[in-house]
């Protein structure tokens, strides 16, 4: 079955310490993207990639790094920059124009 | 720019109806509307084109007024699994990339 997968669904860490967390797609998508999500303020664009070796920052890129070296691929970092990183996390990818957005299970992350 | 979303929060019984509001201040390429349940990942319902183009799905349809830079999700006849989070996300310029708003809680009750 086709889909995006992202793992692990629950990570704690500690404060300081960089995290990265996983997103791959058997879609065939061209376009990746990461969400944030906090209560009451819906799905915000850290980061998106169209093409491989390509990204852009989104509205809230300050405090994340993410590469895209394969086309299945788009992992996020979470660094030790990032303010207040505890958040539910979402990958999703699309073809390129104007497609619905897979998104995976998402990523509860808790920094203690 | 985010879309404002409107109302915030609406409960109704199995059967009612509800309409879902979606505007921007910016000139818009396209509407999208997903649903997501609580800790679970947002599903697609339907894509919005400028051109006022209206959609449907099942009892789940659409409008998209350019002009006015509006979008507007009907619910008919709801049932219980339509419970949960609304949100219009809106694509500006042909950037290819959405701008959500902060979703529409929705209860349905039976």
């Amino acid at each position: 079955d086709g889909g995006i997968t992202q793992s692990p669904k629950y990570l704690f860490r500690k404060e300081g310490q960089n995290v990265t967390l996983s997103c791959e797609q058997n879609l065939n998508h061209d376009a990746m993207y990461w969400y944030r999500q906090d209560p009451g303020q819906g799905l915000r664009l850290i980061y998106y990639s169209q093409i491989v070796n390509d990204f852009q920052k989104g509205d809230i890129a300050e405090g994340y790094s993410v590469s895209r070296e394969k086309k299945e691929s788009f992992p996020l970092t979470v660094t030790s920059a990032q303010k207040n990183p505890t958040a539910f996390y979402l990958c999703a990818s699309t073809n390129r124009g104007y497609n619905e957005q897979f998104f995976g299970p998402g990523t509860r992350l808790t920094v203690l | 720019q985010q879309p404002v979303q409107s109302p915030q929060a609406v409960i109704l019984r199995e059967g009612e109806d509800a309409v879902i509001n979606c505007s921007s201040s910016k000139a818009l390429y396209s509407v999208h509307w997903y649903r997501q349940k609580h800790g679970e990942a947002p599903i697609f319902l339907m894509i919005l084109l400028k051109g006022g183009e209206q959609k449907g799905h099942d009892k789940i349809s659409a409008s998209f007024n350019e002009k006015k830079q509006q979008s507007s999700l009907y619910l008919t006849a709801s049932q219980l699994s339509y419970s949960g989070t609304y949100f219009c996300g809106t694509e500006q310029g042909g950037s290819e990339k959405l701008v959500f708003g902060k979703g529409t809680k929705l209860t349905v009750n039976p």
